[in-house]
């Protein structure tokens, strides 16, 4: 067990430009999620997978952002022409199916997006 | 709709000194409630949970009640340790939309300092 992890650690980009972060989860779970936190708040939920379909989406995720999981393994997160509003830290967890409600997420250490 | 207030940080406290972080939810229906714990340059990691009324979630020497009549799920422990510093998240799992899925709602965190 490897944990989750994510890729890059840190990003700093000009506002307008695209940009997409990686997560790999721990191989044996089923559910992805992706969280945002900005400085001094609790992670605020993205989007979640089953496998790789995507059964969740925030109304927190505008148009500008997309995620995928492909082949139900790792994920992608991108954000196009991003705002200087974007900057936070993206997390990505994981777990396995069967949970019913206790929702045990293995969270990554993120990745610290700065936009200028 | 579904939140989680939790008192504002940071709390410092000597060594062997008794901690309470509280924390008040609302919520629809019957949420299982968290406390998560992110060390410095670590991943959120799940510290203990409850899943009903009057469950006592403990780990690591911490404990906390689910009390519904109070809606409350305060964290203690009896006597912190300098390794204790970190911030904590209490959180619960809240229903999405339409769907009946859920995912964790969390508050804004309270940073913990322990001097020695």
């Amino acid at each position: 067990d490897t944990g989750v992890s994510q890729d890059p650690r840190h990003k700093i980009t000009k506002r307008g430009q695209n940009v997409t972060f990686r997560c790999d989860p721990i191989s044996e779970h089923n559910r992805l999620y992706w969280y945002r936190q900005t400085l001094g708040q609790g992670p605020e939920f993205l989007t979640y997978f089953q496998n790789e379909a995507q059964l969740e989406k925030s109304r927190l995720l505008s148009d500008r952002f997309s995620a995928e999981r492909p082949k139900g393994s790792f994920s992608t997160l991108e954000i196009q022409r991003t705002e200087q509003g974007d900057s936070a830290m993206y997390l990505c967890a994981s777990s396995p199916t069967r949970q019913g409600t206790n929702e045990k997420l293995f969270f990554g250490s993120g990745t610290q997006l700065s936009v200028l | 709709g579904n939140s989680v207030t939790q008192m504002e940080g940071p709390v410092t406290l000597s060594e062997e000194a008794f901690l309470t972080i509280n924390c008040t939810y609302t919520a629809t229906g019957y949420p299982s409630l968290f406390w998560y714990v992110q060390y410095p340059g670590e991943g959120l990691q799940l510290l203990l949970k409850a899943t009903k009324a009057d469950d006592k979630g403990s780990n690591k020497g911490f404990e906390a009640t689910y009390r519904k009549e109070t809606t409350s799920f305060h964290l203690e422990k009896g006597s912190v340790q300098v390794s204790d510093s970190a911030v904590y998240f209490c959180a619960l799992t809240a229903i999405l939309g339409d769907t009946g899925r859920r995912a964790l709602t969390f508050g804004s965190g309270t940073r913990l300092q322990v001097q020695p």
